[in-house]
């Protein structure tokens, strides 16, 4: 089977930073995609790493490490509308997505 | 940007009653999914399609059906709705192996 772990809820001040992090143990790998989503909403791309490292997008930044079955996404300059749940996917082969629970953020004035 | 629609978005039934979710996307994509998301387990897959000959069973297909009737559309049947089947319900599709996934924008299942 498939393991991916990330916290369940994280709490931040809006202005602040906040970093995610996302374990995994799976049956194979192709690459790590970040999604967000709020409630009730379809989830929508954020970022995706297939090299270890770190990819910077905007106020969002994504690394991985393989060797260590690990990512973080990086979330800079919080934002209320930044109150969301945040997907990390691995995907297993050229098709199937493998997703964590979702880890919910709240931004707090 | 309705790229990716669902019908119905919410849906109210009886256990026993057979319900079909519909999708279809004007991506031009040739790959699509459906996902059932539950509270705390994050997102499952049910079924996949490559395109309208080829269709795969995901991790948990029992008591659910599916149709390609054409590129742009793929179905999801339950054929006798069960309470636990009350969940989040979404298509997806990409192009291609490797691209993101785009979801459409859910359909809300109660099974009574």
């Amino acid at each position: 089977g498939q393991n991916i772990d990330q916290p369940t809820e994280m709490t931040a001040t809006e202005g602040a930073i906040v970093q995610i992090n996302c374990t995994y143990q799976t049956s194979g790998f192709n690459g790590l995609f970040w999604y967000q989503q709020h409630a009730g909403e379809a989830p929508t791309f954020l970022s995706y790493n297939v090299l270890d490292g770190l990819e910077e997008k905007g106020r969002f930044s994504s690394f991985l490490s393989r060797s260590k079955g690990y990512s973080y996404l990086l979330l800079k300059e919080l934002q209320m509308k930044d109150s969301a749940s945040y997907l990390c996917a691995v995907r297993v082969d050229d098709y199937k997505l493998s997703f964590g629970a979702g880890t919910t953020v709240t931004v707090r004035a | 940007d309705a790229d990716v629609t669902q019908t119905p978005r919410n849906r109210i039934t009886k256990t026993g009653k057979r319900i079909m979710l519909e999708c279809s996307q004007t991506k031009g994509h040739d790959r699509m999914y459906w996902y059932r998301q539950d509270p705390g387990l994050g997102l499952r897959l049910i079924y996949y399609s490559f395109d309208v000959k080829d269709i795969n069973k995901g991790e948990i297909s029992d008591g659910y059906s599916v149709s390609r009737q054409a590129q742009a559309k793929f179905s999801l049947s339950l054929e006798s709705a069960i309470p636990n089947q009350t969940a989040l319900y979404f298509c997806a599709t990409s192009q291609g192996p490797g691209n993101e996934q785009f979801f459409g924008p859910g359909t809300r299942l109660t099974v009574l």
